[in-house]
């Protein structure tokens, strides 16, 4: 089937830049997220991208996009103690959902 | 919140035994989703409702899982004769707004199969 991968853990300082960054397979997604799952709390959606897009930039967060290798980044600005969680990547190439792809998760450790 | 109760949070059972999780999430949202996080895995997909239609079970990994929702309101999973495998986070999901595709999580059922 198709992988979405990605590193299992980042430990950076706090100040820092952080970036996670997420491989996929399949050539047709046409949606990529990035979800965070803080401790004890369900996934909720950072932010996404479309398969269309090179780059979307969010205050602290900026991802970006390269289609043709098929690997997606998220970088986080000044990295803050409150961004340590589990940063999650996910695929579709619908908006229906039941065929999306998640990643492994990458635990991000912010130290002060 | 994300408007999706899931209970238990936490569930201890003895391998061989039956247990149900329940998913209520808030009203008006015709789809839910059901999936499993094992430790250091990601998300897999487990079944999906939509609606009145047939639900894509495509997901679930034997007969000894199966899931019931009756309209848009309560789901519940059920795992019959439990194996240690099962042992896992089970996550329910109500779909956001059609044109990104954003899904709002519960909180997780977390089931420890001794």
């Amino acid at each position: 089937g198709e992988d979405v991968e990605q590193s299992l853990f980042l430990s950076v300082r706090e100040g820092d830049s952080s970036v996670i960054n997420c491989t996929y397979t399949d050539s047709s997604s046409t949606y990529l997220y990035w979800y965070k799952q803080e401790p004890g709390a369900g996934l909720q959606l950072l932010t996404y991208i479309f398969s269309n897009m090179d780059m979307k930039q969010d205050q602290r967060l900026t991802v970006l996009l390269n289609k043709k290798d098929k690997h997606l980044s998220l970088r986080i600005a000044d990295t803050q103690t409150g961004d340590s969680a589990i940063y999650f990547c996910a695929e579709s190439i619908t908006a229906n959902n039941n065929d999306m792809r998640f990643g492994a998760g990458t635990r991000l450790t912010v130290k002060p | 919140g994300a408007g999706v109760s899931q209970s238990p949070s936490n569930k201890v059972t003895e391998k061989g035994k039956d247990v149900e999780l329940r998913c209520d999430p808030i009203s008006g949202h015709t789809a839910l989703y059901w999936y499993r996080q094992r430790l250091g895995q990601g998300l897999e997909f487990l079944i999906y409702f939509q609606g009145n239609s047939a639900p894509d079970k495509s997901g679930l990994p034997s007969d000894r899982f199966s899931a019931e929702r009756t309209g848009e309101s309560v789901s519940t999973l059920t795992i019959q004769r439990t194996q240690q495998e099962d042992s896992a986070v089970y996550l329910c999901a109500r779909q956001g707004p059609a044109n990104t595709g954003e899904l709002f999580f519960g909180e997780g059922s977390r089931l420890t199969v001794l």
